[in-house]
């Protein structure tokens, strides 16, 4: 079992439409939790960290935590054509390195 | 503009050829980090230097030789590479070892993309 677990995807979702990418993890000590953006052929670029049960607001973006179910999700609301990109679930266990999820590629149409 | 450089962007190497990457940072930060990353999966975590020290050496096979001249520099020396190891390496930094702050904010440069004929 992969310690980090996302869809491959591509998830593909109107323009305007509410995106919701999923990841779960198996850890049950990790207690930090984290969302990577990665544009096609760019680096990867920090866009949500989480470590309390319940959910997280910045902008158009929510980060859910659920750690009974090692269940983090992001939700993308108003999506753009911009936001088109690999996202990349990152947990962190205790005493560990980050560990990153395989990715889900989000596809916007406009 | 990231704040973390790496050069070069692009590098074509032949196996028996010796060359290295560079990474630069001036954010202060006290950990540094070599990933490797092909095509369509997560980033690698092959070395982790905290306060210029190796902490981390992810059983890197030994034609991959890091070093941390100082705080902001990092390289990675390459010699005699098999054309598996073409992929892109990313370097980043955090202000502290992630395994001792618990936060998992990495800075990526923009990574080398590096062909191994």
């Amino acid at each position: 079992q992969k310690e980090v677990e996302q869809n491959s995807g591509p998830l593909s979702v109107p323009e305007g439409a509410i995106a919701s990418l999923n990841c779960t993890y198996s850890d049950r000590g990790s207690q930090s939790f984290f969302w990577y953006r990665q544009y096609s052929g760019k680096s990867p670029e920090l866009i949500m960290s989480i470590y309390s049960n319940g959910d997280k607001e910045d902008g158009r973006f929510t980060a859910q935590l659920n750690k009974a179910s090692q269940y983090v999700s992001l939700l993308i609301r108003d999506s753009q054509p911009s936001d088109s990109a690999t996202y990349l679930c990152a947990v962190l266990p205790p005493g560990n390195m980050l560990t990153f999820g395989g990715g889900t590629r989000l596809m916007v149409k406009p | 503009d990231t704040e973390v450089t790496q050069t070069p962007k692009h590098l074509v190497m032949g196996m028996t050829n010796k060359k290295s990457l560079k990474c630069e940072q001036h954010m202060g930060h006290r950990a540094m980090y070599w990933y490797k990353q092909k095509a369509k999966k997560p980033p690698e975590l092959m070395f982790v230097y905290s306060y210029e020290k190796l902490s981390i050496n992810e059983s890197v096979p030994s034609r991959f030789s890091p070093e941390c001249p100082n705080s902001s520099l990092l390289n990675l020396h390459l010699h005699a590479l098999q054309p598996e190891d073409s992929a892109l390496y990313l370097c980043a930094s955090s202000q502290d070892s992630i395994i001792a702050s618990g936060t998992g904010e990495l800075f990526f440069g923009e990574g080398s993309r590096l062909t191994v004929l």
